[in-house]
């Protein structure tokens, strides 16, 4: 089942700040979060495991709450370099010590001059 | 450098014609990956492989097979290509258990007529 991620779309102005939601109706073990630009493939951003861990890759940090299994990626000082669309992938066990992501349909960040 | 690499980036192909999409990594990774991406519907995953000759249907296998015969190369195949497989299809890999990163490919932007 697909993570659902909101809001589907965001425009900002160099500087502004954005955060994406991504939320499961499942247990979460662990989020990923990924961008990628227009044309281009998805690129790793980091991955949460535990519950309200932050972790941050330059300005971009995320949360993970893992009791409302939700996890949330804060753009602060967005850069023009920042836009693309932001996928959220959930990752679930395939047995014995093989996993899978399902990734949410994304979010398209639009960081304009 | 790590590196994923996909042997077409551009395919246009008829309908009932036999599709075979290429993947290769660079990174001696155990696990592989193929996933087709829609507007709209996020990346949707179809196989994955966690070993050589092994294999494990994703979310939307129906329509599509793939081999693994060499750890380093995944091929999705389209056994009779049908319109509604107009997709773009990318190829990831990662390490074997939890927290690792998925490294994308290009893409194949597919067009079936």
């Amino acid at each position: 089942q697909q993570p659902v991620q909101s809001p589907q779309a965001v425009i900002l102005r160099e500087g502004e700040d954005a955060v994406i939601n991504c939320s499961s109706s499942k247990a979460l073990y662990s989020v990923h979060w990924y961008r990628q630009k227009h044309g281009e493939a998805p690129v790793f951003l980091m991955i949460l495991l535990k519950g309200g861990e932050q972790k941050g890759h330059e300005k971009i940090s995320a949360s993970f709450n893992e009791k409302k299994q939700q996890s949330s990626l804060y753009l602060t000082a967005s850069q023009l370099s920042y836009s693309g669309t932001y996928f959220c992938g959930t990752e679930r066990s395939s047995g014995g010590s093989n996993y899978k992501l399902t990734f949410g349909k994304g979010t398209l960040l639009t960081v304009n001059p | 450098d790590v590196k994923v690499t996909q042997s077409s980036r551009y395919l246009v192909k008829r309908t009932g014609e036999k599709v075979f999409l290429e993947c290769v990594q660079d990174m001696d990774h155990e696990n592989m990956f193929w996933y087709r991406q829609d507007p709209g519907l996020g990346l949707r995953l179809i196989y994955f492989s966690y070993d050589v000759k092994m294999k494990e249907k994703g979310d939307i296998p129906e329509g599509y097979s793939v081999s693994r015969e060499k750890k380093e190369r995944f091929s999705l195949i389209l056994e009779s290509a049908s319109t509604n497989q107009t997709s773009m299809y990318l190829c990831a890999s990662s390490l074997v258990g939890r927290l690792h990163e998925q490294y994308f490919g290009p893409g194949t932007r597919l067009t079936v007529t």
